[in-house]
């Protein structure tokens, strides 16, 4: 069955850097866009950033933008986000999540367990 | 802007049926919306996904007490023969203009 395992997650000061990563088992990895999503503590799903299967169509959250670097290496099934210039606010859960084939951006159908990541000094 | 509203909290008596809402803002009343559980220490779960004209495809392994339908803008996740398992935060997400956007979510309570 599908599996999403997240991994990277970490303490780190404000100001710093995070790279997480997302190991994809259990389906044809290259097929499918893929999307990380965060919850900050007591608050909602917040959708971060996409990435379509051939990375050809790349998105990101305004709240991001310009910070974070979604990439994908589908020989490795893995996709990953960059984390540079972190805040208090980018405090969170991050899950990744595979989204269904075709159109871009897409329903979301399968989730990690997720990694947190905890931006303070 | 691109905005779902959902009722911070639901509440029903174990046994009983419960109609979650979902509502898509101005100008996108047609989009398809998914629905997602989330379960406090848990990785969220896709329950299904619910097109405009109430038609639904869920997720892999998601019992016949998870169905949806659709009136205008609002989008709706009935749950019926409610269990104690069934208490955590529903999210409904779209998509659509090259964004994602997810609902404030509902926190379902099961008495």
């Amino acid at each position: 069955q599908v599996q999403l395992m997240e991994s990277g997650g970490g303490l780190v000061k404000p100001g710093g850097s995070l790279r997480l990563s997302c190991a994809a088992s259990g389906f044809t990895f290259s097929a499918y866009h893929m999307t990380w999503i965060r919850q900050a503590p007591g608050k909602g799903l917040e959708w971060v950033s996409y990435i379509s299967s051939t990375s050809n169509y790349i998105n990101y959250a305004d709240s991001v933008k310009g910070r974070f670097t979604i990439s994908r290496d589908n020989a490795k099934n893995s996709v990953y986000l960059q984390m540079d210039s972190l805040r208090g606010a980018d405090t969170a859960v991050y899950y990744c999540a595979k989204s269904e084939r075709g159109v871009i951006p897409a329903a979301i159908e399968s989730w990690g367990q997720g990694t947190l990541v905890t931006v303070s000094s | 802007q691109f905005v779902l509203t959902q009722s911070p909290s639901a509440s029903a008596s174990l046994g009983a049926s419960v109609k979650l809402t979902c509502t898509l803002s101005s100008g996108h009343s047609s989009y398809a919306i998914a629905w997602h559980q989330k379960q406090p220490g848990k990785g969220p779960r896709f329950l299904m996904k619910v097109k405009n004209d109430g038609s639904h495809i869920k997720g892999d392994g998601i019992p016949h007490r998870f169905s949806a339908s659709s009136s205008g803008a609002e989008r709706y996740l009935i749950i019926s023969s409610l269990q104690s398992d069934d208490e955590a935060e529903y999210y409904c997400q779209a998509w659509g203009t090259g964004i994602q956007v997810f609902g404030g979510g509902t926190k379902l309570t099961v008495l």
